[in-house]
Order: C-alpha cells, then sequence, then structure tokens
C-alpha cells in the first residue's frame, strides 16, 4: 500500500517566480492538508481540501492557492515568490482525525 | 486563540525512559496526537489519544487528560534511533496544530 507520495522532492526557484507543487494521498484517503515547514519550527497549517472543495485555510495569503481532483490528489500553487516562501513543504492525507505525511518538497527561493 | 507549550530539548542515554510534556489550549477539542521527525525527514505518526488515559504502542506510550489540558508522550527503552523531534499536535476543526517541538537526543 503506497503511502503518501509528494513530487518534486526539491526545487529551486527565483523571486517572483511561480511554483506548482504535487501530492497523492494514501490510497483510500479522501482528505488533503498542505503544511509549510521552517527551519526549526513546526509545520504550519496551509489549508484543507476535502471533495475538491478548499475545506479551511491557515494564516497564509492569497499568494498560497490549491486545487484537488476527482482523484483525491491535489496541488499547491505558490505565486509571486519569496525569499521567505524558502521552506519544506509537506501534504498530509486523512480519513478521519489522523493525518499520514509525504515526503515532502523541499523549496529554495533565491 | 490556541497555544501549546512543550519542552525544547531533552537528552538521555540509550536505555532511559523520557517523558515529553505537552500542555494546550484551544478553542475546539478532539483529542491530541503524537508525530514523530528525523532531520531532514517528514513527520511520522506515533500515537492519537481521543479520549483520557494512557495508549501504549510498543516503547511508546502516550496520555491524555482532558481535564488538565495536558499529555504526555513516554519514550522507554531508548534507542539511538529516537534521537529526533517529536511534536503534540491538537486536531482541531480538520487541522493539525504544531509548536516548535522537543528535540530528544539519545547519547550512547
Amino acid at each position: 500500500d503506497a503511502g503518501v507520495t509528494q513530487s518534486p522532492t526539491h526545487l529551486i526557484k527565483t523571486r517572483g517566480q511561480q511554483v506548482t507543487l504535487r501530492c497523492s494521498p494514501k490510497s483510500g484517503h479522501d482528505t488533503v492538508s498542505w503544511y509549510q515547514q521552517a527551519l526549526g519550527q513546526g509545520p504550519q497549517f496551509i489549508f484543507q481540501y476535502y471533495e475538491e472543495e478548499e475545506r479551511q485555510r491557515g494564516n497564509f495569503p492569497d499568494r498560497f492557492s490549491g486545487h484537488q481532483f476527482p482523484n483525491y490528489s491535489s496541488e499547491l500553487n505558490v505565486n509571486a515568490l519569496l525569499l521567505g516562501d524558502s521552506a519544506l513543504y509537506l501534504c498530509a492525507s486523512s480519513l478521519a482525525e489522523t493525518q499520514y505525511f509525504g515526503p515532502g518538497t523541499r523549496l529554495l527561493v533565491l | 486563540g490556541q497555544s501549546l507549550e512543550q519542552p525544547s530539548e531533552v537528552t538521555a542515554v540509550e536505555g532511559a525512559i523520557v517523558q515529553i510534556n505537552c500542555t494546550y489550549q484551544t478553542s475546539g477539542f478532539y483529542g491530541l496526537s503524537w508525530y514523530q521527525q528525523h532531520d531532514g525527514g517528514a513527520p511520522t505518526f506515533l500515537s492519537y489519544n481521543a479520549l483520557d488515559g494512557l495508549e501504549e504502542t510498543g516503547r511508546f506510550s502516550s496520555f491524555l487528560s482532558r481535564s488538565d489540558s495536558y499529555g504526555y508522550l513516554l519514550l522507554q527503552e531508548l534507542q539511538m534511533k529516537d534521537s529526533a523531534s517529536y511534536f503534540c499536535a491538537p486536531p482541531n476543526d480538520y487541522k493539525l496544530s504544531f509548536g516548535a517541538g522537543t528535540t530528544v537526543t539519545v547519547r550512547a
């Protein structure tokens, strides 16, 4: 049974560019959440998708947007990248309260 | 509002027992989850306490007291591979809230 997968694993972008990160949930999971983790910090909730709709959103600007597809996979888009967006981006999938994380995408903005 | 408190660092020797305390304040409360994260890795689910009491999973146990807004993770028979960051994370309105976590260092 495949766990949560994310792509790409690493990414380097420059300020002002746009990025799209992808996530495939664990088999049978219908909910996908995205988190941002800066170095030395805990993950911070960006938003959650359920039934192809954004169900809840954390304290992130509109530059962060997402999408969920009918097969439950999801994308995170970040526009107008800032240096401060450099972080590990984690996707987590769930069916109930327990969330299972993917390996993450490490984004570096130069 | 919401707040979480955990010790920032704990150091212990192999074979020892470590208890990581977590106190929290959340607007809604649905239990307490614990995650382990090794350097450079992703958070790995350890346990979830939906109700008060102790949950045991191998060498790790987790406890919750909702009336005291308090929980702990107990790591027994510490091994070098247990060196990692540990996060308590209350699920709240579908999301998980993480603090800065506790870095556990296991010495030989």
